[in-house]
């Protein structure tokens, strides 16, 4: 199984937007809209950010946002907090498994 | 509210067999669902290990099949993970974690486990 691509890191100061990027191929983010996130602070289990691409499950914030543009999917976290300090990792479908693929995951600073 | 707890060994030793054990709340795992363990190793990211239906099928990680099952309880409402011939490799934290398709794959998982560190060491 091959893990997408995330960058190893993102910073930024409060109060203003990132944009997290997970690169696959065709055969997994390009061809379908099975592309989840996750969040985990350290030394705790990963959370559930985003589903289909593009949706929240109920009690996540509004400044979490998903979207996908051919092989490429992507996180923006807008009005950053100290709380969203933590490693975001993505998820897609694939061809190539019968389990899904998890991205190589991105640290997420916030100066 | 769904939970799932995740129990056993803090420390195997080489070539022994890795036993894993899922207790969901909640909800019965009979009643549907998708049921995976999903492992970290130390500062790494997440790899899958396999997914089972309630019925028993299960999906495993190509890498891992060969050493890999994972079998649902039913009476205690658990489902379980043996891996077989451990390595040092194989330390990592164990998640359980459930994938919330009633009948078929909705390919995120929606409800996970706190997590246990299993170390592969003599």
């Amino acid at each position: 199984q091959s893990a997408l691509t995330q960058p190893a890191s993102v910073s930024a100061s409060p109060g203003q937007s990132i944009t997290i990027s997970c690169t696959g191929t065709g055969s997994d983010i390009g061809g379908y809209v099975y592309v989840s996130w996750y969040q985990q602070h350290p030394g705790k289990a990963p959370k559930l950010m985003i589903y289909d691409v593009s949706n929240r499950p109920s009690g996540v914030s509004n400044r979490f946002s998903g979207s996908k543009s051919g092989n490429t999917a992507s996180l923006t976290i807008s009005g950053l907090q100290a709380e969203d300090e933590a490693d975001y990792f993505c998820s897609s479908y694939s061809t190539s498994s019968s389990l899904s693929v998890f991205g190589s995951g991105t640290k997420v600073t916030v100066l | 509210q769904v939970q799932l707890q995740e129990s056993g060994p803090g420390l195997v030793k080489p070539s022994e067999t890795l036993s894993l054990t899922c207790t969901v709340s909640g909800t019965s795992i009979s009643s549907g669902y998708f049921w995976g363990w999903i492992r970290q190793p130390p500062g790494k990211g997440l790899e899958w290990i396999g997914i089972i239906y309630h019925s028993g099928s299960a999906y495993y990680n190509p890498s891992l099949k060969s050493r890999v099952t994972i079998s649902p309880d039913t009476s205690k409402n658990q489902f379980s993970l043996k891996l077989t011939s451990v390595t040092a490799t194989d330390t990592a934290v164990y998640y359980c974690a459930r994938d919330p398709g009633q009948y078929q794959r909705y390919y995120y998982l929606d409800v996970w486990g706190k997590g246990t560190t299993v170390t592969v060491s003599s």
